[in-house]
């Protein structure tokens, strides 16, 4: 298993832009989520899917898109990227059901926005 | 809602001390706890995890952590530092039952250095 995929591994965006963070993963897990990470900060969750075609927000959702058409995989959009999502991005899976406590993350992506 | 604490930022320990790194929660429900590490430029690797069994909870790389309800803590040890437990380490609490318990909060870290 490859386990929790992300691309690209750098991104540099103009004030403006928009693109798109890709993660998949292929452990069949129920669950995904979307993170970022901030310098003092720790980790806070952007969005989060229960499982195909279901998405919810986060504790920081503005500015971002989600979208989950397979179990397979939890596209993270930037509709117009801003300087304040200067950031790095994780992507988290884990199991359903009584199983679904520990996440397995992505190896990041670091997107930097002038 | 849910929060945790983890005191300070940076911990510096000398090789072959002990490693001590704190973390205080809130949770209106019973929690799961977790502890992450994450060496540089790379993704989070999960340590250990309290999901309510053995309050003493053993993880990789000689780690241990011990669930103290009285104390809302979840401070993480190791005997003896190594030069290779030099990371940055997360605290994170998630709810225990209900349908929450694959969001995590997470603490803002604690940088810990090894010096030889």
């Amino acid at each position: 298993n490859a386990g929790v995929t992300q691309t690209p591994k750098f991104q540099v965006l103009k004030t403006g832009q928009s693109m798109t963070l890709q993660c998949a993963q292929d452990m069949n897990h129920e669950y995904m989520s979307w993170y970022r990470q901030d310098p003092g900060m720790g980790l806070r969750l952007i969005h989060y899917s229960v499982g195909a075609g279901i998405t919810d927000q986060g504790e920081v959702p503005n500015g971002y898109n989600v979208s989950r058409s397979t179990t397979e995989d939890f596209p993270l959009r930037l509709l117009s990227a801003a300087p304040s999502q200067t950031s790095v991005y994780f992507c988290a899976s884990s199991e359903g059901g009584p199983r679904r406590i520990e996440q397995f993350f992505g190896p990041g992506t670091r997107l930097t926005v002038l | 809602a849910q929060s945790v604490t983890q005191l300070g930022s940076h911990v510096s320990v000398s090789e072959g001390a002990l490693v001590l790194l704190r973390c205080n929660y809130s949770s209106s429900v019973p929690p799961y706890l977790f502890w992450y590490v994450q060496y540089p430029n790379q993704g989070l690797q999960l340590l250990l995890k309290y999901t309510s069994a053995a309050t003493l909870v053993k993880g990789i790389n000689g780690f241990e952590a011990e669930f103290k309800k009285s104390e809302t803590s979840f401070h993480l040890t190791k005997p003896s530092a190594h030069m290779s437990d030099a990371a940055e380490y997360f605290c994170a609490v998630s709810e225990n039952g209900g349908g929450s318990n694959y969001k995590l909060t997470f603490g803002k870290g604690t940088l810990l250095t090894v010096n030889p």
